[in-house]
């Protein structure tokens, strides 16, 4: 099994729909990270989380929410997708002070 | 927050070639990593390097945080390299989260 799972690898959903997207982790990292990425660009953070109670925005948090249901656990809500969250997103985890370990990524499309 | 930006933008190669990556930042930092995302979309840490210089078999990188930038340096390239490198940043004032460049994309041909 991978460190960190993502699901569902690939998603079409209609305009207006709210869907979850779901990140677990093997690794034991108290850090977990979701991330867009649009084509040509790097990475934006959406949300942040240094342990189950300590949840923070990134800085494109508008349209998202966030769920850490559990150390291992990391789910990104879209309440009411549109067509320009058409994205392909990734989780991450990472330890205090190493660096990050990235699930597969889910790629979304919003007709 | 933390400006950064990588050049080149696109780079071509033929195999066997050598290439060097730059990825320049504005701001202090706590940690700076190296990724490469392969043609499947799959990133791949390929270094954690705040400061110093660290090698891995044909890859090397080096981080002179004084000067705000680093380096990464790809010797011999294969076609398993095509891809896109991105550096990701960690500035002081927003510890505990990374901010990515734009990336470096690579071609490497036969």
């Amino acid at each position: 099994d991978a460190d960190v799972t993502q699901t569902p690898r690939n998603r079409i959903t209609k305009t207006g729909k709210r869907i979850m997207l779901e990140c677990s982790q093997t690794k034991g990292h108290d850090r977990m990270y979701w991330y867009r990425q649009d084509p040509g660009l790097g990475l934006r953070l959406i949300y942040y989380s240094f342990d189950v109670k300590d949840i923070n925005k990134g800085e494109i948090s508008d349209g998202y929410s966030v769920s850490r249901q559990a150390q291992a656990k990391f789910s990104l809500s879209l309440e009411s997708a549109i067509p320009n969250q058409t994205a392909l997103y990734f989780c991450a985890t990472s330890p205090r002070g190493y660096g990050y370990t990235f699930g597969s990524g889910t790629r979304l499309t919003v007709v | 927050g933390i400006q950064v930006e990588q050049s080149p933008p696109d780079l071509i190669l033929q195999e066997g070639a050598n290439s060097t990556l730059r990825c320049n930042f504005s701001d202090s930092v706590n940690n700076l990593q190296w990724f490469h995302q392969n043609p499947w979309g799959q990133l791949i840490n390929l270094f954690y390097i705040p400061s110093g210089t660290k090698q891995n078999g044909r890859l090397s990188a080096t981080t002179v945080a004084t000067e705000r930038y680093s380096l990464l340096y790809i010797s011999s390239s294969q076609t398993t390299d095509s891809g896109v490198y991105f550096c990701a940043v960690e500035g002081r004032t927003n510890a505990g989260k990374s901010t990515f460049g734009d990336g470096t994309t690579l071609t490497v041909k036969p």
